[in-house]
């Protein structure tokens, strides 16, 4: 049991926008910007594509963005396109126990 | 460009140890400014963090996992490692190590080196 909530799939056309939710609590998402984002691609390592709620690392495309409301993340993909597919996790840092948090992840399919 | 690689045995017996390596280039683990981390991802799963290491030594370990990780650096051929004892069929991964950015997220990963562990 992750200690994010994604939902399982999300499927867009290409050139439509998609909006992948993270859904955590006052100790993880709610109390901290230190929320980050992964694609990862079928037998490939994670990629950073968001980092800190909002930020985009170099070299990203700026179709990629990402917002938080109190205790939910959000990642927002636009202009869809075919390399698009693959899973997505949200991650948190967490006041709790658990330290760090991953979401169970967003299998994201464009049709 | 920072690239990690891990290194280590592909099978490990239960209830016996599993070491793996990572050796980085272009960075120094020893420059005091990023974490490294390891975490892992079970066939057809989520991602798992395990633990990270500082230049300093410091060390933060998953509560699920503490009392059987231990994440260890060596400076000097630039790489760090991970130890994981008594492993079980639920510790069988793709294990990953990772450089932290200066903040808590994920900045620069390896390719993963998958772990299967037998009976």
């Amino acid at each position: 049991q992750s200690a994010l909530t994604q939902p399982a799939s999300v499927s867009g056309s290409p050139g439509q926008s998609i909006t992948i939710s993270c859904t955590g609590s006052s100790s993880d998402i709610g109390g901290h910007d230190y929320v980050s984002w992964y694609q990862q691609h079928p037998g490939k390592a994670p990629k950073l594509i968001i980092y800190e709620v909002s930020n985009r690392p170099s070299g990203v495309s700026n179709r990629f963005s990402g917002s938080k409301s109190a205790d939910t993340a959000s990642l927002t993909i636009s202009g869809l396109q075919t390399e698009d597919e693959a899973d997505y996790y949200c991650f948190s840092y967490s006041s709790g126990i658990t330290y760090v948090v991953f979401g169970g992840g967003t299998k994201l399919t464009v049709l | 460009q920072v690239q990690l690689q891990e290194s280590g045995p592909g099978l490990v017996k239960a209830s016996q140890t599993l070491s793996l390596t990572c050796f980085v280039s272009g960075a120094s683990i020893s420059s005091g400014t990023h974490y490294w981390s390891w975490l892992r991802q079970p066939a057809g799963k989520g991602l798992e963090w395990i633990g990270r290491i500082y230049t300093s030594g410091v060390t933060n370990y998953n509560p699920s996992l503490r009392g059987r990780v231990t994440v260890s650096a060596d400076m000097s051929k630039n790489q760090f490692s991970l130890e994981l004892t008594s492993v079980t069929a639920a510790d069988a991964a793709m294990y990953f190590c990772a450089r932290d950015g200066p903040g808590y997220y994920f900045e620069y990963w390896g390719r993963g080196t998958l772990v299967t562990v037998s009976p």
